[in-house]
């Protein structure tokens, strides 16, 4: 029971490469979220997808791009890496938008930008 | 908009003492509340969540945590702490997305 599934786990780029996380999660859910943790300020929501072919701006969606690619997968790209996107990206999901429906979480993935 | 304080960053408590953890909340409406708890390089994981009905809500690993409408807040707590739970814990209130607070981390000690 795999749930929500993050690649990779660990990533260093150099400013001004780019790369996609991936995110896959295998609870049939229509909802997907991709949120940053920073120290000291919790996790903040860069974009989601509420169901299949739709996406939406979250709360700091700038610098970067997603794709729902089909009901099981969520991918953000950075385009041209800053070291400001030095982060812990999370993905989430849940079985549908609604504040009662829980958000499960995928194991992160730690990014670095020198 | 919906936002949510954790009052304290960092919480250091000794292992069988009992731990509380602030949480306040900003909402218009009936909020839905969650705690959920990350132990270092791990993901998030669900202690309890509020939706209606009664103000004491149980979850898991020995964690509750009351909802009190006139204080805006939803304290978590548990009455005897291991070492185990030394962590980073987040409230979160949710309408279409989850607004987290900044965290608080807990220390144990023997």
């Amino acid at each position: 029971n795999a749930g929500v599934t993050q690649t990779p786990k660990f990533q260093v780029l150099k400013t001004g490469q780019s790369m996609t996380l991936q995110c896959a999660q295998d609870m049939n859910h229509n909802s997907m979220y991709w949120y940053r943790q920073d120290p000291g300020m919790g996790l903040r929501l860069i974009y989601y997808s509420a169901s299949e072919g739709t996406t939406d701006k979250g709360e700091v969606p700038n610098g970067y791009n997603v794709s729902r690619l089909n009901k099981r997968e969520f991918s953000l790209r950075l385009e041209s890496a800053a070291p400001s996107q030095t982060s812990v990206y999370f993905c989430a999901s849940r079985s549908r938008q609604g504040a009662k429906n829980i958000q499960y979480f995928g194991a992160g993935t730690r990014l670095s930008v020198l | 908009a919906q936002s949510v304080t954790q009052p304290d960053i960092h919480i250091t408590v000794s292992e069988g003492a009992s731990l509380e953890l602030r949480c306040n909340y900003s909402y218009g409406a009936t909020p839905y509340l969650f705690w959920y708890v990350q132990s270092p390089g791990q993901g998030l994981q669900l202690l309890l969540k509020y939706f209606s009905g009664d103000t004491l809500v149980q979850g898991i690993k020995g964690f509750e945590a009351e909802f009190k409408r006139s204080q805006s807040s939803f304290n978590l707590r548990k009455p005897s702490v291991h070492w185990s739970d030394a962590a980073e814990y987040f409230c979160a209130v949710d309408d279409y997305k989850l607004s987290f607070g900044a965290g608080t981390t807990v220390t144990v000690r023997a």
